[in-house]
């Protein structure tokens, strides 16, 4: 069974502070990792995947992830946030056991990110 | 607009009746994926189609729920005999798919919020 955690429900920044958003995840075989980003009334927006290779990912909007396999974690960062950004921010896996072949992504609760002016 | 395209935006219907949502991916994706959100949480997973195969069902999917992908194009969503608890937000995506997890990330549509009274 794959799982997500996001362990908080909330996040508050000033604009210009840095910004991170955390989940851990649970898997069987290989992560597939993405963060997601939802503004009100509107579908996703894919904003970073992690596969293979360098754990340190980047993205869209300034936005990067790093994969920490020892922690099982992939938490979502950017350097200086802007009022924009605050909106709901989902993590998801998936299993890429059997060359990523089960397709069903397993998402995290969300977290609402608010960016103060 | 090339993005995934769902249709209607909302419903609003009373218990008991039939709702049927459509679904049009991307042109070049042949994967297809059903998601169900309701109000503070994330997306969980319906079913998924790989062309117009469907491949995989949620326990979630109850049998009054039914989904089709005829021509490995567009796909429809139909509940049947809706129930309150059947309220939520329905997001289709689809993703193009590839080797060792390449173009693995899925796009979605805005979604169909459906109101059962």
């Amino acid at each position: 069974a794959q799982s997500v955690a996001q362990p908080e429900d909330q996040v508050n920044v000033a604009e210009g502070n840095p910004l991170t958003v955390k989940c851990t995840y649970s898997v069987s075989g290989n992560p597939y990792l993405f963060w997601y980003v939802q503004y009100p009334n509107r579908g996703l927006q894919f904003l970073l995947k992690y596969i293979t290779g360098d754990n340190l990912v980047k993205g869209s909007y300034g936005f990067e992830a790093e994969f920490n396999k020892s922690q099982t974690s992939f938490h979502l960062k950017k350097p200086s946030a802007l009022v924009s950004d605050s909106a709901l921010y989902f993590c998801a896996v998936r299993d890429g056991v059997g060359g990523g072949s089960n397709y069903k992504l397993t998402f995290g609760k969300g977290t609402l990110l608010t960016v103060n002016p | 607009d090339t993005g995934v395209s769902q249709n209607p935006r909302h419903k609003i219907t009373k218990r008991g009746q039939n709702v049927t949502f459509r679904c049009d991916p991307i042109s070049e994706h042949n994967r297809l994926y059903w998601y169900r959100q309701t109000l503070g949480q994330g997306p969980e997973f319906l079913t998924y189609f790989q062309n117009e195969a469907q491949l995989e069902k949620s326990r979630l999917l109850s049998d009054r729920f039914s989904a089709e992908r005829p021509k490995g194009s567009f796909s429809t969503l139909e509940i049947q005999r809706t129930e309150q608890g059947d309220s939520a937000m329905y997001l289709c995506a689809s993703s193009l798919g590839g080797q060792g997890g390449l173009n693995t990330e899925a796009f979605f549509g805005q979604g169909t919020r459906l109101t059962v009274v």
